[in-house]
């Protein structure tokens, strides 16, 4: 089942923090976070793991709470090249293992 | 650039026919995943190789296959196109099989079925 992020669109100024979540209906063993620009390939930004491990890119921070199996993202001093569609892709692992189900994205727009 | 290439970039054709998109890894990487990213369906998940392998499945058609080569590389063979097949398919590579592994994508293929 596919996760929810919210908000679906932010717009902030350069220099504004932000934050994107995402929730699922099922347990996960994973969350990654992909920024998206238009026309573009997703890039990978970091991957939470069950347990507390971390990777990624030293400017970004992430949670993972693995009892409400939420994940938010947390995207500070913004800057114009933060703009895209941010998404999720959620593993919860099991029978599942090996596919991420990626949430329906949110949109981030900063402005000068 | 992730490393990970894919041809064609773009490829136009009719209803019914059959195309072959091809996917290169980055160097060193086994795995490789296929998705597909529509307007109305966001960013699926389509399909998972490694190491010659199929790891796993994802909610791919039928009309649908996909081989990884000995080289590594791998193709996903869409038959039978329809309207709604149209659609941006992207290659991801990672070094293993595991869910903790980053998966790099390539650039991808915009298909536009006529």
């Amino acid at each position: 089942q596919q996760p929810v992020q919210s908000p679906q669109a932010v717009i902030l100024r350069e220099g504004e923090d932000a934050v994107i979540n995402c929730s699922s209906s099922k347990a996960l063993y994973s969350v990654h976070w992909y920024r998206q620009k238009h026309g573009e390939a997703p890039v990978f930004l970091m991957i939470l793991l069950k347990g507390g491990e971390q990777k990624g890119h030293e400017k970004i921070s992430a949670s993972f709470n693995e009892k409400k199996q939420q994940s938010s993202l947390y995207l500070t001093a913004s800057q114009l090249s933060y703009s895209g569609t941010y998404f999720c892709g959620t593993d919860a692992g099991g029978t599942s293992y090996g596919k991420l189900t990626f949430g329906q994205g949110t949109i981030l727009t900063v402005h000068p | 650039d992730s490393g990970v290439t894919q041809t064609p970039k773009h490829l136009i054709t009719a209803t019914g026919q059959r195309v072959t998109l091809r996917c290169s890894p980055r160097s060193g990487d086994l795995s490789v995943y296929w998705y597909q990213q529509s307007l109305d369906q966001g960013l699926q998940f389509l399909i998972q190789y490694y190491n010659g392998e199929e790891r796993a499945k994802g909610n791919i058609l039928e009309r649908f296959s996909a081989q990884q080569f000995p080289d590594l590389h791998s193709e996903l063979n869409l038959s039978s196109l329809e309207l709604g097949d149209s659609a941006l398919y992207f290659c991801a590579s990672s070094v293993a099989w595991g869910m903790t592994d980053t998966q790099y994508f390539g650039p991808g293929t915009r298909l536009t079925v006529l």
